[in-house]
């Protein structure tokens, strides 16, 4: 069964540091996600990504990140300069029109990012 | 902007009980998500409702959706120790098909005591 993939599944960076993450999402999906889940709170959206380029962002998707679809598979989530707020765990999600018309989104496993 | 809550906040259940959880949304739910979470991990999904009165199963699971589309709960019958897990709602925001971003309640924690 097709899933999403994220790579690394964790990552410890300094404060300051850039991190890139990586994600695999399913090949014939059309709609790609970020979502982040601090420890101990609720799932809260990122940015979505369409016909290559952003969708919707929230107002966590500052100019500290980008999102880019390098190559047609990959989709990655750029941190320029990390802080230690940015610790949470990163999901990737990718959507496609389900048999009834609608959006399935589906997560991969999560990239734990540690600011230190 | 659309919120969603979740009930209980957690959940504590001998197995083979039948358990209930809950989410009600602020405004007029386009697409109802169901996930698990197992701590720490991704989210598995479970299923999904568009339409008013609107029910889906998998396995022991049942999920619904009111015909106002602002409720949906969860049920699972004569539940195991592998449902244990954080049971997610999410919302599309912007309506059904339209590749919109999902809104979360907070998790409901079930465990389930063999």
């Amino acid at each position: 069964e097709p899933e999403v993939t994220q790579t690394p599944s964790h990552q410890v960076t300094q404060m300051g540091q850039e991190v890139i993450l990586r994600c695999v999402p399913i090949s014939n999906h059309l709609y790609f996600y970020w979502y982040r889940q601090i420890l101990g709170q609720k799932v809260e959206f990122l940015v979505s990504f369409y016909n290559n380029e952003i969708s919707e962002k929230s107002e966590i998707f500052d100019d500290q990140f980008s999102v880019e679809r390098p190559d047609g598979s990959n989709f990655t989530l750029k941190i320029r300069s990390t802080k230690l707020e940015d610790s949470a765990m990163y999901f990737c999600a990718s959507g496609g029109r389900g048999l009834a018309g609608y959006n399935e989104q589906f997560f991969g496993p999560g990239t734990r990012l540690t600011v230190l | 902007s659309q919120e969603l809550e979740q009930s209980p906040q957690s959940l504590i259940v001998q197995e083979g009980k039948n358990l209930t959880i809950n989410c009600t949304s602020s405004k007029t739910l386009y697409g109802l998500y169901w996930y698990k979470q197992k701590y720490g991990e991704g989210l598995i999904f479970l299923m999904m409702l568009q339409k008013g009165g609107e029910e889906k199963s998998h396995e022991k699971i049942t999920a619904k959706l009111d015909e106002k589309k602002q409720q949906s709960s969860l049920h699972i019958t004569a539940s195991q120790p592998s449902h244990a897990g954080i049971y997610l709602c999410g919302a599309d925001a912007r309506g059904f098909g339209q590749g919109g971003k999902l809104i979360f309640g907070q998790g409901t924690e079930l465990s389930v005591k063999p």
